[in-house]
């Protein structure tokens, strides 16, 4: 599997203003997903980072909320914008094994707090 | 009902137990099911990946499948207290379909 890093680990952040998450993998993946995991629930999928074009999103999340780039197949980020306490939670990127497999690897998580 | 359900524990056992952690699901569409370790600041780490029914080993660690009963477990045997960690079931339809997760069960092995 690739080895994937994340930036920030943590962060503490005042509501109304917006932090850029980093996700970074060491080889060329074909899919790669950003999740939020909060206190005691199911990690739950915010959207599918797509390559070159416009990001993919699940119910629930919007664009505009959760911004999303994917300039190449090593390398995303994720804004969490306006936030709010409600968006403490931790940010995981995901990358989809590049042979077709079905398993998911995942990176070390950042910690958001939202005062 | 949610797709997958999982007890969140917490469950405490003493060093050297049988642990039993399981997920049922409600879906007959999925045929992949996949154990997920995740330790306390962490991201989660695949431990088991099985296809359809059946069981599969890994030293310690045995993931079994029961299709027929929509129903899933992963066997730990002579748990140790570097196994207390937050395990998470996932399971996919396989093709471009994104695997579902469990909440995740709390472990704890005490010396």
């Amino acid at each position: 599997s690739a080895v994937i890093s994340q930036k920030p680990s943590r962060d503490i952040c005042q509501r109304g203003t917006s932090l850029t998450i980093q996700c970074q993998v060491d080889s060329q993946v074909t899919m790669m997903f950003w999740y939020r995991q909060q206190p005691g629930q199911s990690l739950t999928l915010i959207a599918t980072a797509n390559q070159g074009s416009e990001a993919t999103y699940e119910s629930g999340f919007v664009i505009d909320k959760f911004p999303i780039s994917r300039p190449n197949l090593t390398f995303s980020t994720l804004t969490v914008s306006n936030m709010s306490p409600e968006d403490s939670s931790i940010y995981l990127c995901s990358e989809r094994t590049s042979d077709g497999g079905e398993t998911q690897y995942f990176g070390p998580g950042t910690r958001l707090l939202v005062l | 009902q949610k797709e997958v359900e999982q007890d969140p524990g917490p469950l405490s056992v003493p060093e050297g137990a049988i642990v039993s952690l399981n997920c049922t699901y409600s879906n007959s569409a999925f045929q992949y099911f996949m154990w997920y370790r995740q330790y306390s600041r962490k991201g989660p780490e695949l431990l088991m990946y099985t296809y359809s029914s059946g069981n599969k080993e890994d030293g310690r660690f045995t993931a079994q499948v029961d299709k027929s009963s929509k129903y899933i477990s992963l066997f730990i045997r002579d748990s140790q207290p570097s196994d207390s960690a937050t395990y998470l079931c996932a399971m996919s339809r396989g093709g471009s379909y994104i695997p579902t997760f469990g909440r995740g069960t709390s472990l704890i092995v005490h010396p």
